[in-house]
C-alpha cells in the first residue's frame, strides 16, 4: 500500500511570492491534515480536510489555504510568502481524522 | 498554553537497555495517544497508540502506558538499538468525542531527542 506522497520535496520561493503544495493520501484515507514544522514552535496545526470540506483550522493568517479534491488528494496554498513562512510542511492522512494519521516525507520550503 | 508537555529535551541510553521517553497533557478530553519517531528533514512516522480505554499497549519493542488520572503516558523501548536514535514526539487526539475543533488535528509535544550508544 503506498504512504503519504507529498510534492515537491523542496522549494525556494522569494518573499511576495505564492506557492502550492501538494498531497495524495494513503487510498482509502478520507482525512487529510496539514502542519507546519520549526524549530521554535514545533509542529503546529494548520487545517483539516474531509470529502473536500474544511472541518478544521488552526491559528494561521488567511495567507495559508487549502483544498481537497473528490479523489482526496489535498493542496495547500501560502500567498504573499514570509521569511518567517520557512518551514517543513506535513501533510497526514486518516480515514477519518480521529485516530492514527500518517505523515507524509514533507516539504521543505525556504523563502528568500 | 500547551496542551501535551514532553518536559526532556534529550536522552542517553547505553544500547540494550530500557528508553523510557515521558509525556504529560492537560486536556482531559483527550482520549487517544500516539508516539511517533522523526529524523530531521522527514515527516513523523507512527510508531504505536493507546486509547483511554486501555492503560498499556505493546508491539515488538514498543509499549505505550497511560495514566490517565495523571495525565500522563511513557513509550518504553526495550531493548534500546543505535537505529532508534531520533526525536520522539508524543501527541494526542478526540477520537471518542470528536467533534467542532479536534477534527483531524493532533496536538504534539515539543518531541524528545533519543541517543542510544553502542
Amino acid at each position: 500500500k503506498a504512504g503519504v506522497t507529498q510534492t515537491p520535496r523542496y522549494l525556494i520561493k522569494t518573499r511576495g511570492q505564492q506557492v502550492t503544495l501538494s498531497c495524495s493520501p494513503i487510498s482509502g484515507h478520507r482525512s487529510v491534515s496539514w502542519y507546519q514544522q520549526t524549530p521554535g514552535q514545533g509542529l503546529q496545526f494548520l487545517f483539516e480536510y474531509f470529502s473536500e470540506t474544511q472541518r478544521n483550522k488552526g491559528n494561521f493568517p488567511g495567507r495559508f489555504s487549502g483544498r481537497q479534491f473528490s479523489n482526496s488528494r489535498s493542496e495547500m496554498n501560502v500567498s504573499t510568502l514570509e521569511l518567517g513562512d520557512s518551514a517543513l510542511y506535513l501533510c497526514a492522512s486518516s480515514l477519518r481524522g480521529e485516530t492514527e494519521a500518517f505523515f507524509g516525507q514533507g516539504t521543505r520550503l525556504t523563502v528568500v | 498554553d500547551q496542551q501535551v508537555k514532553q518536559n526532556s529535551p534529550s536522552l542517553s541510553v547505553q544500547e540494550g537497555r530500557i528508553s523510557i521517553l515521558n509525556c504529560d497533557y492537560t486536556n482531559s478530553m483527550f482520549d487517544y495517544f500516539l508516539w511517533y519517531k522523526k529524523y530531521p528533514a522527514e515527516g513523523p512516522t507512527f510508531l504505536i497508540s493507546i486509547s483511554s480505554i486501555k492503560d498499556k499497549n505493546e508491539d515488538g519493542r514498543f509499549t505505550v502506558f497511560l495514566n490517565k488520572s495523571a495525565k500522563h503516558l511513557s513509550l518504553h523501548i526495550v531493548p534500546s538499538q543505535p537505529g532508534d536514535s531520533a526525536v520522539y514526539f508524543c501527541a494526542a487526539n478526540r477520537a471518542y468525542n470528536a467533534g467542532g475543533t479536534s477534527y483531524g488535528k493532533l496536538t504534539f509535544g515539543q518531541g524528545t531527542i533519543l541517543t542510544v550508544h553502542p
